[in-house]
């Protein structure tokens, strides 16, 4: 399997835009998770789905993050607009619900300037 | 929630040394993990580890549950270990809502 697949790998965007940032989980993962690493705070959970069901999204720091999870295979965690301090490594991991070793993707360095 | 305590914020080494990394989580848990972030920024998974003793080479780990620690060993210190060591503990349910991790500590292997 070829992990866990995010993209793009860098992000530079003006504040105000629109960023989209994709995951695609290991094949047979039902659970997945997109965290934001910071150095101020460290890894945080932002979001997570059961079987592409959104299931706590309390760690989303404001309205203007979403995510969604259309099928099994691929998840979106969009920022509209964005601002400077969502400047941060998002990553995506996934998981199975029975066997709960994450693994998580390479991240995507976003910059907001 | 559960906190996950890591130490030492930092170590030092030369290459060849031995290190000892600690790990404390405040509520039991039943799974725990250990991953390196590269320098380049990636997670790698280490350890899945609730409880006993594995082994991986050069690195080996511990995890007391009942006394809520884990322990990550490093022997032989090669310059490809430096990054940082992550544990993580599950938020609750075992996992299958996510992890809260420790802080980390920053590892230099000096040639």
């Amino acid at each position: 399997d070829a992990g866990v697949i995010q993209s793009p790998r860098h992000e530079v965007t003006e504040m105000g835009q629109e960023v989209t940032l994709r995951c695609k989980p290991i094949s047979g993962h039902n659970s997945l998770f997109w965290y934001r690493q910071t150095m101020m705070r460290g890894l945080e959970l932002l979001i997570y789905f059961n079987n592409n069901v959104p299931i706590d999204d309390s760690g989303m720091p404001e309205d203007r993050f979403s995510a969604k999870m259309p099928n099994a295979s691929f998840s979106t965690l969009k920022i509209q607009p964005s601002e400077p301090r969502d400047s941060a490594v998002y990553f995506c991991a996934s998981t199975t619900m029975v066997y709960t070793e994450a693994f998580f993707g390479q991240g995507t360095r976003l910059t907001v300037v | 929630g559960i906190q996950v305590e890591q130490s030492p914020p930092d170590l030092i080494l030369q290459e060849g040394a031995n290190s000892t990394l600690r790990c404390n989580f405040s509520d039991s848990v039943n799974n725990l993990q250990w991953f390196h972030q590269n320098p380049w920024g990636q997670l790698i998974n280490l350890f899945y580890i609730p409880s006993g003793t594995k082994q991986n080479g050069r690195l080996s780990a511990t995890t007391v549950a009942t006394e809520r620690y884990s322990l990550l060993y490093i022997s032989s210190s090669q310059t490809t270990d430096s990054g940082v060591y992550f544990c993580a503990v599950p938020n609750s349910g075992g996992g299958a809502d996510g992890l809260t991790f420790g802080k980390g500590t920053h590892l230099i292997i000096q040639p």
